[in-house]
């Protein structure tokens, strides 16, 4: 089956602590991004990536850091949480330039 | 300017009527859009893409793209309750993949 996955799927942890959430595919897709969603601000873009080794940042990318060493694992890693990054959290997937989004299921990221 | 508006509703329409989404976005140079449909707590799933003016049909779904204009619409004909979801319009412009969504059109389908 088709899919992005995403691990974990909630996390509660304290400011400071460094966390790392997975994301995989098995589509073969060239392109990745990850997304936040808050209440009231919709889905905002952290960072994509269009290739292995190639990463640029989207409209929010302070505070996160990504790696994309193979083509179906793109993590997202918090080296020192706070919690104005309390939120929901997508990766997704793109076969090609013009494709639509392939979501994973969400991380809920709750840090205190 | 927001780069793509959606009003945030909710928008409540009785089961069997149409309901009609609308989206204004201010880039030009946008070259695809998307219409997801996200229920609460769940991922968004894509309801529609379309990448040229004019309409585009699947089954009850209808999007429509006036660049001109600079708006996008998604009509549901014949709404279910099952349709009550928040809608999102969704954009890609300025190269790969950077994509920027809307903040959703909440439906509600009363039976």
């Amino acid at each position: 089956e088709a899919q992005v996955t995403q691990n974990p799927r909630y996390l509660i942890t304290v400011t400071g602590k460094k966390l790392t959430v997975t994301c995989s595919q098995n589509m073969n897709h060239e392109y990745m991004s990850w997304y936040r969603q808050d209440p009231g601000l919709g889905l905002r873009q952290i960072y994509y990536s269009m290739n292995v080794e190639v990463t640029d940042k989207g409209d929010v990318p302070e505070g996160y850091k990504v790696s994309r060493k193979e083509k179906r694992n793109f993590p997202l890693i918090l080296e020192s949480p706070s919690p104005n990054q309390t939120s929901l959290y997508f990766c997704a997937s793109t076969g090609g330039a013009n494709q639509p989004q392939h979501f994973g299921d969400g991380t809920r990221l709750s840090i205190l | 300017q927001k780069e793509v508006e959606q009003n945030s509703g909710p928008l409540s329409v009785p089961e069997g009527a149409i309901a009609s989404l609308n989206c204004t976005y201010s880039d030009r140079g946008s070259q695809s859009f998307f219409w997801y449909r996200q229920y609460s707590g769940k991922s968004p799933e894509l309801i529609m893409s379309i990448y040229s003016n004019g309409d585009k049909e699947d089954g009850r779904f209808t999007a429509q793209l006036n660049k001109a204009s600079q708006y996008v619409s998604l009509l549901i004909r014949d709404s279910q309750p099952s349709d009550s979801a928040t809608y999102l319009c969704a954009l890609l412009s300025g190269g790969y993949q950077k994509v920027t969504f809307g903040t959703g059109t909440k439906l509600q389908v009363i039976p």
